[in-house]
């Protein structure tokens, strides 16, 4: 499985943007990029995910550099309830019947002040 | 609240208890995840159940024996456990989406149910 490389920890202030940086620079032309959290005592929660392309819904924008070797989780407006473990994952895109396994990296730790 | 239950949320056993944990969703999902999270570490990947058929065993001990018996449930039997077992277990449920293939569709996780064994 391609690795990814997360800060281990970052900090924000509530209603502030937060911009999560992963570099995946072995990433494979089928690899989607994914983004989990795990907020405390609770299992992980999946965030978004794409390809090439910037992704955006609800929770959070995916911004995807161009040559695909890094990506950037953008929180518009950072919350309390936002502390968590943020987890950037590469998943293989496989039509051949086997299974893209979710392997989860050490993650971010985002704390957020008041 | 997540649609993925686990149940029970605590449980202690001992090493020769045998104890089972259960996973259940409603969502029509065909693929089912069992993962283990020691403290302060990432989950790591257990089983994989695809339409109730084991098709990942990421080398796990056969003190754990996972079962599918259909669609929406999925169960851990635990024997033999070790003291090093103690860890919060998560199920996981995901769509399967053409081809056999699920590789895109979000798993919903449950949250866990921590086990200590003494």
């Amino acid at each position: 499985d391609a690795k990814t490389t997360q800060p281990n920890s970052m900090e924000s202030n509530e209603e502030e943007p937060v911009h999560l940086p992963c570099n995946h620079s072995t990433i494979s032309g089928t690899d989607y990029i994914h983004w989990y959290r795990q907020l405390p005592s609770q299992g992980p929660e999946y965030v978004i995910h794409g390809l090439t392309s910037n992704v955006n819904n609800r929770m959070a924008s995916l911004a995807i550099a161009e040559d695909r070797k890094s990506s950037t989780l953008i929180l518009h407006r950072a919350t309390l309830r936002d502390a968590a473990v943020y987890y950037c994952i590469l998943r293989d895109v496989d039509y051949g019947g086997s299974q893209g396994n979710l392997i989860f990296g050490k993650g971010t730790k985002l704390s957020v002040k008041p | 609240d997540t649609e993925v239950t686990q149940t029970p949320k605590h449980l202690v056993m001992g090493m020769t208890n045998k104890k089972s944990l259960k996973c259940e969703q409603h969502m029509g999902h065909r693929a089912m995840y069992w993962y283990k999270q020691k403290a302060k570490k990432p989950p790591e990947l257990m089983f994989v159940y695809s339409y109730e058929k084991l098709s990942i065993n990421e080398s796990v001990p056969s003190r754990f024996s996972p079962e599918c018996p259909n669609s929406s449930l999925l169960n851990l039997h635990l024997h033999a456990l070790q003291p090093e077992d103690s860890a919060l277990y998560l199920c996981a449920s995901s769509q399967v989406r053409g081809a056999g293939s699920f590789n895109n569709s979000p798993l919903h996780f449950g949250n866990g149910t921590r086990l200590t064994v003494t």
